[in-house]
């Protein structure tokens, strides 16, 4: 079993509003990623999470806010974004990032518009 | 340069012919490599992965490695309709998060 799952699919949401994404795996994955992708550009990095604590923030503006609760878990809240920030965001996992055939495993994404 | 390059295509084949996509990347210390296929408005999916100089197969799909030369390609073979997706090529960098190419878009005539 690969599968990572997200929700909510869609999220449409004012610039004043909080919101929260979410993200789960069962696969034993120590390894949680955050990515956005615009449209017809790859996916960029937003946060790695390794063994529950946070490993690299590709310099992400403060009102992206990741958590990590348990090594199953990973939530991404938003507060006060921006019609520019409308997105998919995409959750990954993989087993163990320092392993060199370690392969990330992408959920299906949250289909993300800002208004 | 980029860290990884990728011709952003299209690239058209007919059905039932082999589809060659291509990717560089800069980082010579990059050990491994990663095709991802993504259809439109979905999430990347993993075909395959590859870390040793040489080509793995598997079924339809053969990735092909050259470190020297640092190159990574991927052949499909009997392409189908189904195929007709953006094919993206990822590097693994040491803190183990991947770069990824800007795709090639792949379009399989019937």
């Amino acid at each position: 079993d690969t599968e990572v799952t997200q929700t909510p699919k869609h999220l449409v949401m004012g610039m004043t509003n909080k919101k929260s994404l979410k993200c789960e795996q069962h696969m034993g994955h120590r390894a949680m990623y955050w990515y956005k992708q615009k449209a017809k550009k790859p996916p960029e990095l937003m946060f790695v999470y390794s063994y529950e604590k946070l490993s690299i923030n590709e310099s992400v503006p403060s009102r992206f806010s990741p958590e990590c609760p348990n090594s199953s878990l990973l939530n991404l809240h938003l507060h006060a974004l921006q019609p520019e920030d409308s997105a998919l965001y995409l959750c990954a996992s993989s087993q163990d990032p320092r392993l060199a055939g370690d392969t990330q495993y992408f959920g299906p994404g949250t289909r993300l518009t800002v208004l | 340069q980029k860290e990884v390059e990728q011709n952003s295509g299209p690239l058209s084949v007919p059905e039932g012919a082999i589809a060659s996509l291509n990717c560089t990347y800069s980082d010579r210390g990059s050990q491994s490599f990663f095709w991802y296929r993504q259809y439109s408005g979905k999430s990347p999916e993993l075909i395959m992965f590859i870390y040793s100089n040489g080509d793995k197969e598997d079924g339809r799909f053969t990735a092909q490695l050259n470190k020297a030369s640092q190159y990574v390609s991927l052949l499909i073979r009997d392409s189908q309709p189904s195929d007709s997706a953006t094919y993206l090529c990822a590097v693994k960098r040491s803190q183990g998060n991947l770069i990824f190419g800007k795709g090639t878009k792949l379009s399989v005539k019937p």
